[in-house]
């Protein structure tokens, strides 16, 4: 069976301040692993995926097999970044298994 | 493109009641998912469909909860009755063929009383 973890419920940080949201998963298949995102008042968004091993808002997130975790980071944190953030995992029928989300608020 | 549509946005109802919700996914996708997304937690799906056929529906409360996507285009969910374990919002999401992106809709707020 599949799992994701999200530890952190809320998370605080200033503004220009690094940002690390962990997420780590359980998965007997190939993972393949998404950061989805949702503003206030917005709809949940594709934030990056990891195979696409690329940087989206100054985000990036590298899968690490050995300790079967995909942590979102940002070196400096912006106002703008303050949202809902969602782990999920791929599963074999091209479903997506959410974690159950970190509040990120950036303090001005 | 228009985004996924859902309506309606908010629905209160008592308990036992029966109550629909409908999704109209991004012209062409041919993919079409239900979830729901109870308070604090991450979105949990209910229902996948390919086209009109049902491809995952594991998760789905069959005695209350029924899907459906007849001509492969728009989607309704409907509870009866309902609980109040089903206080939630109800996620509609799309995905085209050829790609790896799911997009949502807005959600349906349902509160049950």
């Amino acid at each position: 069976a599949q799992r994701v973890t999200q530890p952190e419920k809320l998370l605080s940080v200033f503004k220009g301040a690094p940002v690390e949201l962990k997420c780590n998963y359980s998965y007997s298949g190939s993972p393949e692993l998404f950061w989805y995102v949702q503003y206030s008042r917005q709809r949940l968004q594709l934030l990056l995926r990891h195979i696409s091993r690329e940087s989206i808002k100054g985000f990036t997130a590298d899968l690490n097999k050995g300790e079967t975790s995909f942590h979102l980071k940002k070196p400096f944190a912006q106002e703008e970044d303050s949202a809902m953030y969602y782990c999920a995992l791929r599963t074999g029928a091209n479903n997506l298994f959410f974690g159950t989300g970190t509040r990120l608020t950036v303090i001005p | 493109e228009a985004g996924v549509a859902q309506s309606p946005r908010y629905k209160i109802i008592e308990k036992r009641q029966s109550v629909a919700f409908w999704c109209n996914p991004i012209s062409g996708h041919a993919t079409l998912y239900w979830y729901q997304q109870i308070l604090g937690q991450g979105p949990k799906l209910l229902i996948q469909f390919q086209n009109n056929g049902v491809v995952d529906d594991s998760q789905l409360p069959k005695d209350r909860f029924s899907a459906e996507r007849l001509k492969g285009v728009d989607s309704t969910l409907k509870i009866q009755p309902a609980k109040l374990e089903d206080s939630a919002v109800y996620l509609c999401a799309s995905r085209g063929t050829e790609t790896y992106e799911q997009y949502f809709g807005p959600g349906t707020r349902l509160t049950v009383t």
